[in-house]
């Protein structure tokens, strides 16, 4: 069974406190791990793909990098609207495989 | 905007009840999935199909069915309501089948079972 996990659960942030989120993750074979991010009360809005080992992706303050066995979400100098919950979620390779998410982490950025 | 719509946005329900969520994809993308959200849990996937077909089944309960129609849009049937499949339901779509690629989220569908 693949599994996802996600640390912290929640994170309060400075303005300007640079810090990372971890996603750790148990599957056989990857075909990608997806970073999304979701406000409450609303759908999970895409942010990166990564697809191997040693991949890295950036996206305004935010650079998403993957092992193989983790994933990491950088937030650089995070200002007060990047307050979300963060998602991670992989998916196997192989056919049509179904993606797991993680439970997120919460990421609060106080002024 | 992600171009995903579901409808409606809110729904209540007395338990034994019958539902119906809709939802229609963007614009070109044949794939859609179905997630339930519960309080405090992760997205749970339900199921996904491409251009009419399933192709994978998560954990969906018996007592619910989705479909897939000719102009792309989907159904997901919930049926004898309990109060635990009170959830928000999520439906996203995709230009491809197997993944692999983003996926973009509706707004989705909150259920209360009362």
């Amino acid at each position: 069974e693949d599994q996802v996990t996600q640390s912290p659960e929640a994170l309060r942030l400075q303005e300007g406190e640079s810090s990372s989120l971890n996603c750790s993750y148990t599957v056989s074979g990857l075909r990608g791990l997806f970073w999304y991010r979701q406000d409450p009360g609303k759908g999970p809005e895409f942010l990166f793909t990564l697809y191997s080992a040693g991949e890295e992706k950036e996206k305004e303050r935010l650079k998403a990098t993957l092992t193989k066995k983790e994933s990491f979400l950088h937030i650089t100098a995070p200002k007060p609207e990047d307050s979300a919950t963060y998602l991670c979620a992989v998916q196997p390779s192989g056919g049509y495989q179904k993606v797991t998410f993680g439970i997120g982490t919460k990421l609060q950025v106080i002024p | 905007d992600s171009g995903v719509t579901q409808t409606p946005k809110h729904l209540i329900t007395a338990t034994g009840q019958r539902v119906t969520l809709r939802c229609s994809p963007r614009s070109g993308d044949l794939s859609v999935y179905w997630y339930q959200q519960s309080l405090d849990q992760g997205l749970q996937f339900l199921i996904q199909y491409y251009n009419g077909e399933e192709r994978a089944k998560g954990n969906i309960l018996e007592r619910f069915s989705a479909q897939q129609f000719p102009d792309l849009h989907s159904e997901l049937n919930l049926s004898s309501l309990e109060l635990g499949d009170s959830a928000l339901y999520f439906c996203a779509s995709s230009v491809v089948g197997r993944g692999g690629t983003e996926a973009f989220f509706g707004q989705g569908t909150r259920l209360t079972v009362v």
